[in-house]
């Protein structure tokens, strides 16, 4: 594809429910990253896929937060009993995941809104 | 951990003046440094970067040098422009940890 996309756009959704956001990075990243950017505040690094390898789960912020990403490409972050405070600007990034290519290009964002 | 500092905005500018917007850093080692941009309504996206001590990234007449001494990697432009308006973020990537840090960004307005 021509760049990272990521759906929904935009989510509205009540305090308890449970999210799904969707990634697909450019075609033949190994690397994928999710960040959380909050109104006024930079990004915060989430998780990190690269390759095979187990993720580096180290940024999430609780146990209602979990990803995955299957056959090495789309990824899906999801986050359980959703609460007021998870209402951000949810990115995702891919790159080449080789150590002279850490260039991340970034999707355009799903914007969570938590009532 | 790392960590990432940035000059607070917001910060206005008229056209064609100077700009510097500081960035200092913490690190073990010596991380891959990197300027992120991200205008009005678009997302981000990279501006430069610089991978080693003394390199000069450069981009659409931004600079910014990787200054081991003093851990910084100011970015600068001699003559802003109006289509400059956008916020920017000062990152690094660990040599250990293959994540990236950013910093709180950097809100950047240019009058006409």
């Amino acid at each position: 594809g021509a760049g990272v996309s990521q759906s929904p756009s935009n989510k509205v959704t009540e305090k308890g429910k449970d999210v799904e956001l969707r990634c697909d990075p450019i075609s033949g990243h190994t690397a994928l990253y999710w960040y959380r950017q909050s109104l006024g505040q930079g990004l915060e690094f989430l998780i990190y896929f690269q390759g095979n390898s187990a993720p580096d789960k180290s940024g999430l912020p609780s146990d209602r937060f979990s990803a995955e990403r299957t056959g090495g490409s789309v990824s899906t972050l999801t986050i359980q009993r959703t609460q007021q405070e998870d209402s951000a600007v949810y990115l995702c990034a891919s790159s080449l995941g080789l150590a002279d290519q850490e260039t991340q290009y970034f999707g355009p964002g799903t914007r969570l809104l938590v009532l | 951990g790392d960590s990432v500092t940035q000059m607070e905005g917001p910060v206005t500018l008229s056209e064609e003046a100077f700009l510097t917007i500081n960035c200092t850093y913490t690190a073990t080692g010596y991380p891959s440094l990197f300027w992120y941009v991200q205008y009005p309504g678009e997302g981000l996206q990279l501006l430069l970067k610089a991978t080693k001590a003394d390199d000069k990234g450069s981009n659409k007449g931004f600079e910014a040098t990787y200054r081991k001494e003093t851990t910084s990697f100011h970015l600068e432009k001699g003559s802003v422009q109006v289509s400059d308006s956008a916020v920017y973020f000062c990152a690094l990537r660990g040599r250990r940890s293959q994540n990236f840090v950013f910093g709180p960004g950097t809100r950047l307005s240019v009058l006409p």
